[in-house]
């Protein structure tokens, strides 16, 4: 079965770059999450689409903007990096069904950026 | 996350069962959720329950629910080396994931 697909898989940047990060969903899956991965933490929710209109935002920097295009796939954008941002960024994907509160979210391999 | 909380470290010995426990905060939760990450790889969604739910099973997985004190546990039968990994519990908080802090599985031949 298709999965959710991430690139570039590992992305090194220097401090004050610009990076972007895409993800494209699993066919027919309309919904698209964007977490940060720190090393050793949990993931942390950043944005969410939903046939390409944002529909939820967690913490993300006002560095980072993120938008969903006419094919569903996804694109985080990056600016002004900091070391801290260096992390495991995963995409996940789901089909939202009328009437369910099921999010079953699945998870692309992710993106790791080092910031140096 | 600060919402779920989870032991952080568990090992058994291969062909043990192995229970990972998660407590969350969030009453209005109507799934909860595990997944498994093997070190360097994604979330693998390993199975959810529905929160007027009690018991889940799935082959070797068992999913139980104490609603009354927002308790989830995992309980892995028959562990093999290959379940080695972090285990993350999350709640769904209108659709975004909020995980634990995840329980890192080590089994012993």
């Amino acid at each position: 079965a298709a999965g959710v697909i991430q690139s570039p898989r590992h992305l090194i940047k220097e401090k004050r770059e610009t990076a972007t990060l895409k993800c494209y969903p699993i066919p027919r899956h309309d919904t698209v999450y964007w977490y940060q991965q720190g090393p050793g933490q949990d993931p942390q929710f950043l944005i969410s689409f939903y046939e390409k209109m944002q529909s939820d935002k967690g913490s993300i920097p006002d560095r980072f903007s993120a938008q969903q295009f006419s094919d569903y796939h996804s694109e985080l954008n990056m600016s002004s990096l900091e070391l801290g941002d260096s992390a495991l960024y995963f995409c996940a994907s789901s089909l939202r069904l009328a009437g369910s509160r099921l999010y079953e979210q699945y998870f692309g391999p992710g993106t790791r950026l080092t910031v140096t | 996350g600060e919402d779920v909380e989870q032991s952080l470290f568990l090992s058994v010995r291969e062909g043990d069962s192995s229970v990972i426990n998660c407590t969350y905060t969030d009453s209005s939760s109507t799934y909860l959720y595990w997944y498994k990450q093997e070190p360097g790889a994604g979330l693998q969604l390993l199975t959810y329950i529905f929160s007027n739910m009690d018991m889940k099973q799935d082959q070797r997985l068992t999913v139980l629910l104490n609603k009354k004190d927002k308790h989830l546990s995992l309980r892995i039968a028959d562990t093999q080396t290959g379940d080695s990994a972090i285990y993350f519990c999350a709640e769904s908080q209108g659709g975004k994931l909020i995980f634990g802090q995840g329980t890192e599985l080590s089994v012993k031949p």
